[in-house]
Parts: structure tokens; C-alpha cells; sequence
């Protein structure tokens, strides 16, 4: 069980805006930023978003994040069949095992 | 450009040992930490172990404490993972990841792993 809570689906038609919610815990998102990590098969896992809502180079705008309290959301907007893949969020845990912490993962499906 | 590529998995036997190794380049290895992080068949990822820019702080998962090693080479830009007492739950793509950090325990701003590389696969049986 992932100490960080996805829902294990979602999905969307083209062109539609979806969310990926994250929740955490205080000792987690209570004073640790949120990343969002995007995995596509055979490929190397690609950064999304980092610091909350803070996008690399590269990373289209259809692409956003938030953070308030304990919880954690990714959009897409615009959504195209490309964004077919899984998403996962991170952060760093504060607990006494203080470690690096990830979401289950929520793979989305383009209709 | 950023490149981390991961070799020596392959098939163990339950109690087994395999030394993974990561080749890093096109950034400057010395001053940043690494990871390795994996994802078990069917499974979503799992932070395994970080180790600081110099090798003098490491950390590891419950799940790997004592059994696994995180090492580096700054002079060869590697980094490692020997990985002793294999078990079957120890099956799972590995990934050598850099930190945007110097330490591994997320001690700069922004923290976060920018470049990963692609995997290797370790597979545990009988």
C-alpha cells in the first residue's frame, strides 16, 4: 500500500480537461513539495511537474499542477492520445522511516 | 544531453546476489545525488535508495535495509547497487535516477528526480 493515495483509473476524450488527485499526510505534503512523474511504456520516466505546480522546459502548459493542505492535483487540458500513460506523485516523508514516498500511480486511458 | 544507462540485471536465484550499475553523462555527476528506484511487475514505483554527492550519507527502503548497497564512483560517473539476499518481491524494473540535489533526502529547493533512465530488469526465481 503507497503511503501517498491515487485513484488507480481515469479517463477522458480528446480535447477534455482532466484531474489526477494525490493525497498525503502532514508528514509528507504538510511542509514537502509534490512532483507528478509521467510513464510511458518503454520509455524513461519523464518529470511533469515539480515544486507543486512548476513546470520544466519542455512540459507543455496543457500540463498543471496544485497543492493545498494535504492534497495534491494534476490537470491536462487539451487532452490529446499521447497523454495516454501513467501518472505517478511524489514527495519526500518527514516520518521516522524518512524517505521518498510515491503515489500508486493512476493510468489514464484517452477515449 | 542527460543520459543514465542502467546494466546488469538479469535472472537470480531467491538468495542470490547482482550487482547493478548506472552509467551517468552529460551533467556534472559530482555535485548532484542519486537514486535508484524501482516498479515490480504490474506494480507502481518504489523509492529504493539515494546516496549524497559525495558517498558519505546513503539511505534505503524497509524493504531493502540490509540487504542492499548504493555505492558511486565519481571518477567514472557510475553509481551502483549490489543487492545481496535476493528475493522473489525484489523482481522489478530498476531505475538510476538524478536528483536535482546534492543530498539525497530532499535538503535543497527545488527537490525533486529530473532524469531517470530507462531500466533494468532483475527478476528473482528458482
Amino acid at each position: 500500500q503507497s503511503v501517498l493515495t491515487q485513484p488507480p483509473s481515469a479517463s477522458g476524450t480528446p480535447g477534455q480537461r482532466v484531474t489526477i488527485s494525490c493525497s498525503g499526510s502532514s508528514s509528507n505534503f504538510g511542509s514537502n513539495t509534490v512532483n507528478w512523474y509521467q510513464l510511458l511504456p518503454g520509455t524513461a520516466p519523464r518529470l511533469l511537474i515539480y515544486s507543486n505546480n512548476q513546470r520544466p522546459s519542455g512540459v507543455p502548459d496543457r500540463f498543471s499542477g496544485s497543492k493545498s493542505g494535504t492534497s495534491a492535483s494534476l490537470a491536462i487540458s487539451g487532452l490529446q492520445s499521447e497523454d495516454e500513460a501513467d501518472y505517478y506523485c511524489a514527495a519526500w516523508d518527514d516520518s521516522l522511516n524518512a524517505s521518498w514516498v510515491f503515489g500508486g500511480g493512476t493510468k489514464l486511458t484517452v477515449l | 544531453e542527460v543520459q543514465l544507462v542502467e546494466s546488469g540485471g538479469g535472472l537470480a536465484q531467491p538468495g542470490r546476489s547482482l550487482r547493478l550499475s548506472c552509467a551517468a553523462s552529460g551533467f556534472t555527476f559530482d555535485e548532484h545525488a542519486m537514486h535508484w528506484v524501482r516498479q515490480a511487475p504490474g506494480k507502481g514505483l518504489e523509492w529504493v535508495s539515494g546516496i549524497s554527492w559525495n558517498s558519505d550519507n546513503t539511505g534505503y527502503a524497509d524493504s531493502v535495509k540490509g540487504r542492499f548497497t548504493i555505492s558511486r564512483d565519481n571518477a567514472k560517473n557510475s553509481l551502483h547497487l549490489q543487492m545481496t539476499s535476493l528475493r522473489a518481491e525484489d523482481t522489478a524494473l530498476y531505475f538510476c535516477v538524478k536528483d536535482t540535489c546534492s543530498g539525497w533526502s530532499g535538503d535543497c529547493y527545488p527537490a525533486m528526480f529530473d532524469y531517470w533512465g530507462q531500466g533494468t530488469l532483475v527478476t528473482v526465481s528458482s
